[in-house]
């Protein structure tokens, strides 16, 4: 796994703004794709972990789609709140494991 | 259950020295992966230890060494440091047994500053 991106880099939205990020990888060899929350000071947290094409994933306000023939998932906020201020990491992991994370997209959402 | 820990919390190193960095996974998680993260090159994956053996190597020199002890404890090496290693560096834990879809667990990281 090489090229892992994520768009767009930062992002400042209204409370109660919806939003969505992306996260695009290599579609060969894939296996499973790990979506992380960075809080500023804290350590990242674990959000989903997908591994089937068309998955979807929810928590709470959050949500995450897998599209592994393009090479794709995007990550939804619905209504988004302060505490949802963070850096949204993605990383495709390989067979073994290894995780290769994309530069991420750091939100920030005004009250 | 208590997460994963990392000593020291800070450090200040200067150029040339070697630095040696410890992390404590959660209890029964038998794999240690190590990452560094910098402003300019984001999360990257250093080496990942399961069972004391190195399982996962990324592209970094072979001044960035590490080990597992038989409690599953992890330590990093590096050696001769450079002003470039001045990062923080991350551990995380997972029970180390399906590969790509076990979640890792994150430390809150070791900040190393190099002079």
């Amino acid at each position: 796994i090489l090229n892992v991106e994520q768009s767009p880099q930062s992002l400042h939205v209204q409370e109660g703004d919806s939003t969505n990020f992306t996260c695009s990888f290599p579609s060969s060899n894939f296996y499973a794709l790990h979506w992380y929350r960075w809080e500023t000071a804290k350590s990242p947290e674990a959000l989903f972990v997908m591994t089937l094409n068309g998955d979807e994933k929810k928590k709470g306000r959050i949500s995450a789609t897998l599209n592994t023939k393009e090479g794709y998932s995007y990550l939804y906020i619905k209504g988004s709140q302060p505490e949802d201020s963070a850096t949204y990491l993605c990383a495709p992991s390989s067979n073994t494991g290894k995780l290769i994370f994309g530069q991420g997209t750091t939100l920030q959402v005004k009250p | 259950k208590a997460g994963v820990t990392q000593t020291p919390r800070y450090l200040i190193k200067t150029r040339g020295q070697q630095v040696t960095l410890s992390c404590s996974p959660i209890s029964g998680h038998r794999s240690v992966s190590w990452y560094q993260q910098t402003p300019g090159q984001g999360l990257q994956f250093l080496f990942e230890y399961f069972s004391e053996t190195q399982r996962n190597k990324g592209n970094f020199p072979g001044r960035f060494s590490g080990r597992q002890f038989s409690n599953s404890r992890s330590e990093m090496n590096v050696s001769t440091l450079e002003l470039g290693d001045s990062a923080l560096y991350l551990c995380a834990s997972s029970l180390g047994g399906t590969h790509s879809t076990d979640t890792q667990y994150f430390g809150p990281g070791t900040r190393l500053t190099v002079l």
